[in-house]
């Protein structure tokens, strides 16, 4: 059984660092890319990050990129976001997820406020 | 950025009655690969989001056959047949053929 559980949410200050964790398992973590997707809120999805199999290949969008780096660790089988210089607009619920958003994890809430 | 644009924002509906959702897309979501990664999520109230249909019909695992999904190129649509009290939620559409990956705004499915 596919399992994503997301980890290392909570309040943090603006223009602090926060870095979620997504312990993967139930599949062969290394062959896929994986997403990171939050929703603030009660609004809708929005794509944050990608990163492919390997490693080598990321994709942020643009409010992120230069803030927040995506990285995994394939012999863990963890996936990471690393999120620095936070504003209040990043509060929300990040999810990690798999390429064709198929598998998604529980969810893990970031609160950006002082 | 492809934009989806997805109508209604909201719909109210009796148990046992059909529903459609439709998902436009800025451009066309087929990838080089001859695929269409054009995606339909059902997000429960305080759940994570589930895939209900993947490249535009093809049914998810364990997800009823009331559900169906058509469409091409940039115009979607899913169908809900006999809709259940388990149906209710918010519906997405998503795709995943180009970067940014970007999602429809939402569909509400609420009781009549």
């Amino acid at each position: 059984e596919v399992q994503l559980v997301e980890s290392g949410g909570g309040l943090v200050q603006p223009g602090r660092s926060l870095k979620l964790s997504c312990a993967a398992s139930g599949f062969t973590f290394s062959n896929y890319g994986m997403h990171w997707i939050r929703q603030a809120p009660t609004k809708g999805l929005e794509w944050v990050a990608s990163i492919s199999p390997s490693g080598g290949s990321t994709y942020y969008r643009d409010s992120v990129k230069g803030r927040f780096t995506i990285s995994r660790d394939n012999a863990k089988s963890t996936l990471y976001l690393q999120m620095d210089s936070l504003r209040s607009e990043d509060t929300a619920t990040y999810y990690c997820a798999t390429p064709t958003v198929d598998y998604w994890g529980q969810g893990v809430m970031v609160t950006v406020s002082s | 950025d492809v934009v989806m644009t997805q109508t209604p924002p909201s719909l109210s509906v009796a148990i046992g009655q059909s529903v459609s959702i439709s998902c436009k897309s800025s451009q066309s979501l087929v990838y080089s690969d001859g695929k269409t990664y054009l995606h339909w999520l059902l997000q429960s109230p305080g759940r994570s989001p589930k895939r209900l249909i993947y490249q535009v019909s093809n049914l998810g695992s364990g997800v009823p056959d009331r559900f169906s999904g058509t469409g091409s190129q940039k115009d979607f649509t899913l169908k809900i047949s006999r809709v259940e009290a388990e149906d209710l939620g918010v519906y997405y559409c998503a795709q995943t053929t180009h970067f940014p990956r970007t999602f429809g705004g939402g569909t509400k499915l609420e009781l009549k």
